[in-house]
């Protein structure tokens, strides 16, 4: 069984200042992947970024980086230069990867605000 | 990536009708579709998982004869809630896979059960 964990409540955030996400899993999986989505109030679910459990480095997409530390277990996001549009919930996700049918496991979701 | 739709994109009925939603893949062929429905401010809560051609395998808790799936072809697969009620209303979403690679969300759908 897998199991994600975000217990941050509502975060804040100034623009252009940077800010972190954070992410706890619990797996016996070998191998898997962590997402991060991102989810406006209009409700779609936008992919962000994807580290797998054996990559040695930290992921980086644009202003989104992943801070992995597998001993921890920890997958936190780190989004640098805050704009108005990144106010949404964002979610972290993981699934094993090991067959077509694997599924996402989802955390509760933090939201995040961006003042002006 | 790749680009998943759903239709309707809010719907609206009577307590007790049946309720479609389609889910499709516009540029790839989905071997696995999900179905997750969300409540306002809580996480996605997976449904059922669907495979093209073969029953749909559903999550404990997810009651198989309201929650009708079908994954009649490769891009669509459909999810009926049969004699819907107003505890139904939610926000469902579905997602696609092709092979291994990931998975793609559709824009979802608002169901408001009067």
């Amino acid at each position: 069984a897998q199991k994600i964990t975000q217990t941050q409540p509502g975060m804040f955030v100034q623009e252009k200042e940077a800010v972190t996400l954070d992410c706890t899993y619990d797996t016996s999986d070998q191998s898997y992947g962590l997402f991060w989505y991102k989810q406006p109030s209009s409700g779609e679910m936008i992919f962000l970024i994807y580290q797998g459990s054996y990559d040695e480095q930290n992921a980086t997409e644009g202003r989104y980086s992943l801070n992995f530390q597998k001993a921890r277990k920890s997958a936190n996001l780190v989004i640098s230069a805050s704009q108005l549009g990144d106010s949404a919930m964002y979610f972290c996700a993981m699934s094993p990867i090991t067959g077509a049918n694997s599924k996402l496991t989802f955390g509760k979701g933090i939201t995040l605000s961006v003042r002006p | 990536g790749a680009v998943v739709s759903q239709h309707p994109s809010r719907v609206i009925c009577k307590s007790g009708t049946s309720v479609k939603i389609e889910c499709r893949s516009l540029d790839f062929q989905a071997t696995t579709m999900f179905w997750y429905r969300q409540f306002p401010k809580q996480s996605l809560m997976l449904m059922a998982t669907s495979n093209e051609g073969s029953k749909a395998t559903y999550e404990q808790g997810v009651e198989k004869d309201k929650f009708l799936i079908n994954h009649a072809s490769l891009t669509l697969s459909t999810l009926t809630v049969t004699s819907a009620h107003p505890e139904d209303s939610s926000f469902y979403i579905c997602s696609a896979k092709q092979g291994w690679n990931e998975q793609f969300f559709g824009p979802g759908t608002r169901l408001t059960v009067l």
